[in-house]
């Protein structure tokens, strides 16, 4: 069945500096991929996303691409901010599962000031 | 336009119990899914609704129940409650099944 993989954390950055998470993902058909994010105590916010390979999503500086011939979306960002702390889980939606999102196990940011 | 919401936010209930939990998607959605987050087994997808019709549903026991209402409103059961049943519970909603889904803040349940 379908499923992705982040890599461990938790991840403890200074400020400025670059964020690289990592994604990888195994399914059956062409799956949609997402980035979401958790902030304590709230629900999950969806931050980017791609439907097809190569597509590149993007928000908030936040960028990843969709590696078909890697079965990767990694998640990067050039300047982490304090505000950017929080819970991040990469996740993918078969076009045959309707609305079913399969998430990794997320992992936890941490920015110093 | 309001977001998804979920009621109650906090919820304690003894072992053996059943609990009902509710969610109201943003308005013009028809999609509801909801799923259990907890610490050790992270996100599971529990059941998705379709105007008033389960589409698809995960690997969760039958104590796992849900339902729609016409209002695109939906609630989920869970009977007979079980230690392991403590997690936090999120509802997302979406236009249909291929759309973006918006999650709400979820219903933290405890079972002692």
């Amino acid at each position: 069945g379908d499923s992705v993989t982040q890599m461990e954390g938790p991840v403890t950055l200074s400020e400025e500096a670059f964020l690289t998470i990592n994604c990888t993902y195994t399914a059956t058909g062409y799956p949609s991929l997402f980035w979401y994010v958790q902030y304590p105590g709230e629900g999950l916010q969806l931050l980017l996303k791609a439907t097809k390979a190569d597509d590149k999503g993007s928000n908030k500086g936040f960028e990843a691409t969709y590696r078909k011939e890697t079965t990767s979306f990694h998640l990067e960002k050039g300047s982490v901010q304090v505000s950017d702390s929080a819970v991040y889980f990469c996740a993918l939606s078969d076009p045959g599962a309707n609305s079913k999102l399969t998430f990794g196990k997320g992992i936890t940011l941490s920015v110093r000031p | 336009k309001a977001g998804v919401t979920q009621t109650p936010r906090y919820l304690i209930k003894t072992r053996g119990q059943q609990v009902t939990l509710s969610c109201s998607p943003i308005s013009g959605h028809r999609s509801v899914s909801w799923y259990q987050q907890t610490p050790g087994q992270g996100l599971q997808f529990l059941f998705e609704y379709f105007s008033e019709t389960q589409r698809n549903k995960g690997n969760f026991p039958g104590r796992f129940s849900g339902r729609q209402f016409s209002n695109s409103r939906s609630e989920m059961n869970v009977s007979t409650l079980e230690l392991g049943d403590s997690a936090l519970y999120l509802c997302a909603s979406s236009l249909a099944g291929l759309y973006e889904q918006y999650f709400g803040p979820g219903t933290r349940l405890t079972v002692t």
